[in-house]
């Protein structure tokens, strides 16, 4: 069964380090979102794309956060310098339309800052 | 605002019992959609439910709609121990551009053996 890959799954860094986290998503799925989830609370959606353009990025704190999906296939999202407030579980999913479909979610990749 | 929100913020039961979660949302929806969440896994789609539709099933859930009302509720009847998870909705609105999934604070469901 296909399934939307992260890594890595767990990451702990020091404040002021640089963070990378890739998500592989289903073969096919035009749409890929990133969203960060606060212990405790739901899933906040940082980013969205649609292939290799990004159609929604207005919770990405764009000072210190950047995504990429060069080809419209894999997609890369960096934080840098880190905050003690970003750590968060942070999951990918992807979609095979950004109309009407259902979401498929990554594992996610754990982010402890210290 | 676009999100869900879920209702109770936590419910707790014992194994057998039916746990029921209710989802309002503001805006007029092409869909709507529940997920579950394992405690430190990511979100899996559980069932969709267009808006010309009242009611849906599968296998012991029961997903029922009111969009006059703007409101969901998810029943999960015959509860087991391995239920136990946060449940999120999200309404998916009528849009001429991309859609994208905004989810609230969830249902965290407890089940007790």
């Amino acid at each position: 069964e296909a399934e939307v890959a992260q890594s890595p799954r767990y990451k702990i860094t020091e404040k002021s380090q640089a963070v990378a986290f890739w998500c592989d998503p289903i073969s096919g799925h035009a749409t890929l979102y990133w969203y960060r989830q606060i212990l405790g609370q739901g899933p906040e959606l940082l980013v969205q794309f649609q292939d290799e353009s990004v159609v929604d990025d207005s919770q990405l704190p764009k000072d210190r956060f950047s995504a990429e999906r060069l080809k419209g296939v894999d997609s890369t999202l960096k934080i840098q310098p880190a905050e003690l407030g970003d750590s968060a579980m942070y999951l990918c999913a992807s979609s095979l339309t950004s109309v009407t479909g259902e979401l498929f979610f990554g594992e996610g990749s754990r982010l402890t800052v210290l | 605002s676009q999100q869900g929100e879920e209702d109770p913020q936590a419910l707790s039961i014992q194994e057998g019992e039916n746990a029921t979660m209710n989802c309002s949302y503001k805006t007029s929806i092409n869909n709507l959609q529940w997920y579950r969440q394992n405690s430190g896994r990511g979100l899996v789609h559980l069932i969709l439910i267009r808006s010309n539709e009242r009611e849906k099933h599968s296998g012991r859930l029961r997903v029922t709609l009111d969009t006059s009302k703007k409101s969901s509720s998810l029943l999960i009847t015959a509860s087991r121990a391995a239920d136990t998870a946060s449940y999120f909705c999200a309404p998916v609105p009528i849009s001429g551009g991309y859609n994208k999934l905004i989810f609230g604070a969830g249902t965290r469901l407890a089940v007790h053996p």
